[in-house]
């Protein structure tokens, strides 16, 4: 079946560093999205990308959908101790399936202050 | 507007015991999920269903039943628990297809099947 591979699974960083993470996947997909969960709470949408190549921000949080389809990135600058959690990518196409999400496995990130 | 409430927070069950999880949507969507999440791995997939009447499976429906005979309701069966059903439950709603800017998650059931 369709995957997402997320990366990196973990990261530990000083409050204050930009933060990268990616997804990637061999199928084509028409949306992703990306979300935050904090503990002990559903996920919540941070940034939906629609369009192959858009680059849209929220905040100190940039996305963009790639051009092949296949991947998407996010980067969050200038962390914060809040940004702790777990970040998800998800993605869908409209093909045949009601437009179901699919998950990456996320990435758990910590913010030493 | 209470968004996505669902019930219990938690529960314990044993093998082989039933019970239902609740969850309720007070913003007429059409569109509600059920997604279980295990340690380390994204959400999955359970059943769907994009009205009142209309359900379906998706990618681990097996030992999970599902109805939709209100568009408020959409409660999730465990008719036998197995140990592999231990996880953490989320209901999900949105308005129609597509629109996950307007899709809310609840804040789940963490399960034990013992």
């Amino acid at each position: 079946g369709q995957q997402l591979n997320q990366s990196p699974q973990s990261m530990f960083i000083q409050e204050g560093e930009d933060v990268s993470m990616n997804c990637t996947s061999s199928s084509i997909f028409n949306t992703w999205l990306w979300y935050k969960q904090d503990p002990g709470e559903g996920p919540v949408l941070l940034i939906a990308l629609y369009k192959a190549g858009e680059l849209t921000s929220n905040g100190r949080l940039t996305a963009q959908f790639g051009i092949t389809r296949k991947d998407s990135f996010l980067n969050i600058s200038a962390s914060i101790p809040s940004d702790v959690g777990i970040y998800f990518c998800a993605a869908m196409n409209y093909g045949g399936s009601q437009g179901n999400l699919i998950f990456g496995k996320g990435t758990k990130l910590s913010v030493k202050p | 507007n209470a968004g996505v409430t669902q019930t219990p927070k938690f529960q314990v069950l044993k093998t082989g015991q039933s019970m239902t999880l609740q969850c309720a949507q007070d913003m007429n969507h059409e569109y509600m999920s059920w997604y279980r999440q295990d340690p380390g791995m994204g959400l999955r997939l359970i059943h769907y269903s994009v009205g009142a009447g209309i359900t379906d499976q998706g990618e681990v429906p097996n030992g999970y039943n599902v109805s939709r005979s209100t568009t408020e309701d959409f409660p999730l069966r465990l008719l036998s628990a197995a140990p592999s059903q231990t996880s953490v439950y989320f209901c999900a709603s949105r308005p129609r297809q597509g629109a996950y800017n307007e899709q809310f998650f609840g804040p789940g059931t963490r399960l034990t099947v013992l």
